[in-house]
């Protein structure tokens, strides 16, 4: 079975300040990683995902994750946080030959100019 | 990628009434999916539609509370059958464009907001 694990219901960061999402995923074989944003009365915005090779991925808006295998997670990251990136960020997983695709309960982001 | 105009974006519907949405693809695909979104929620995923058979149905999801069609390869329609306060959700239709390989991202409309009165 698969499940995805967003520790944090809201993170809270000053705008110029660094961020991070945190997600950790549990999957039997290979994982396939995705983060996804929703803005208020949107669908979902695809940001990036992980599939093989690099485990620092990078992605659209300038954020990047980071694939760890023995920690079991994909940590969303920009280095420098936006007023406007404020939203609602999923993290999602979906085993290798399968099409579910499983997302974690969701983590908003706010920043405060 | 892909582009989906998903109708209607919002609706307040009376209890015991039933609503149609309607999911349109700018290109085929073998593969739609519809999730619910309960408010403060994550992503459920209620059934997979693929064309020219029966949809398949995740647990807790019947057919009968929400059939579904796929007459060809760009469109799909969810009802929501019989419905209740508690059938007020996001409801979002999906594609996975390229295939079947599931390293590939998923695509979403841009939801129909319910609310049952």
């Amino acid at each position: 079975a698969q499940s995805v694990a967003q520790p944090e219901d809201q993170v809270n960061v000053a705008e110029g300040n660094p961020l991070t999402v945190k997600c950790t995923y549990s999957v039997s074989g290979n994982p396939y990683l995705f983060w996804y944003v929703q803005y208020p009365n949107r669908g979902l915005q695809f940001l990036l995902k992980y599939i093989t090779g690099d485990n620092l991925v990078k992605g659209s808006y300038g954020f990047e994750a980071e694939f760890n295998k023995s920690q079991t997670s994909f940590h969303l990251k920009k280095p420098s946080a936006l007023v406007s990136d404020s939203a609602l960020y999923f993290c999602a997983v979906r085993a290798a030959g399968f099409q579910k695709l499983v997302f974690g309960t969701g983590t908003r982001l706010l920043v405060s100019p | 990628s892909a582009v989906i105009s998903q109708k209607p974006s919002r609706d307040i519907c009376q209890r015991g009434t039933s609503l149609t949405i309607q999911c349109q693809v700018d290109s085929q695909v073998t593969m739609m999916f519809w999730y619910r979104q309960q408010p403060g929620q994550s992503l459920t995923l209620i059934a997979t539609a693929n064309q020219g058979s029966e949809a398949t149905y995740e647990s807790g999801f019947v057919i009968d509370k929400f059939p579904i069609s796929r007459p060809n390869l760009t469109f799909s329609t969810l009802t929501v059958s019989n419905m209740s306060p508690e059938d007020s959700s996001i409801y979002l239709c999906s594609v996975t464009p390229g295939g079947s390989t599931s390293n590939t991202e998923a695509f979403f409309g841009q939801g129909t907001r319910l609310t049952v009165v």
